[in-house]
């Protein structure tokens, strides 16, 4: 299994420039998750879903958007890029039970550079 | 709402060092509390997790109580080795809900 998968590794964006940053995982899990982790900060969620066509706002969604067509993606789109939004980011999923005590499994990691 | 308040670093460690890093954390009601690890140049990983009040999780060698009193979750491992070198983060979820609230990292290097 690959777990969840993303793409791509690195990029830098210039100020005003859009991207979509590419999440994709293989074990049939409904929850999936976009962080964000500034240095010496905790992971910080941007945004979440709980299945296909169902997302929500987590703590800091603004500047950013996000789609959930199929159970397997979870795309997370940068409209107009900004320098505050250099950051790594990781997208994680968890088993469809919801529940507390759920494990989240993490992607590599996309890291941003907005300059 | 909750926190997650973990011991700041960086800490630096000799080989076969007993390692603590305290985690204390403020939730309403029951939450279930974890630690996370992160390896250079890799996403997060789930180190270990307790899930009520004085369970133990374990595990590569680390350990964790999950103490109500103390609103705590500290971690430890007796013998550290290089390549536990990583971040380390102390999470938790409310019993209520399924996402997580992190802290802000310890970040440990283990020198041979």
């Amino acid at each position: 299994n690959a777990g969840v998968t993303q793409t791509p590794k690195f990029r830098i964006l210039k100020i005003g420039q859009s991207m979509t940053l590419q999440c994709t995982q293989d074990m049939n899990h409904n929850y999936m998750y976009w962080y964000r982790q500034d240095p010496g900060m905790g992971l910080k969620l941007i945004y979440y879903s709980v299945g296909a066509g169902i997302t929500d706002k987590g703590e800091v969604p603004n500047g950013y958007n996000v789609s959930r067509s199929t159970t397997e993606d979870f795309p997370l789109r940068l409209e107009l890029a900004a320098p505050s939004q250099t950051s790594v980011y990781f997208c994680a999923s968890s088993s469809a039970s919801g529940i507390s005590t759920d494990t989240q499994y993490f992607g590599p990691g996309t890291r941003l550079t907005v300059l | 709402g909750n926190s997650v308040t973990q011991m700041e670093g960086p800490v630096t460690l000799s080989e076969e060092a007993f390692l603590t890093i305290n985690c204390t954390y403020t939730a309403t009601g029951y939450p279930s509390l974890f630690w996370y690890v992160q390896y250079p140049g890799e996403g997060l990983q789930l180190l270990l997790k307790a899930t009520k009040a004085d369970d133990k999780g374990s595990n590569k060698g680390f350990e964790a109580t999950y103490r109500k009193e103390t609103t705590s979750f500290h971690l430890e491992k007796g013998s550290v080795q290089v390549s536990d070198s990583a971040v380390y983060f102390c999470a938790l979820s409310d019993q209520n809900d399924y996402k997580l609230s992190f802290g802000a990292g310890t970040t440990v290097t283990v020198r041979a």
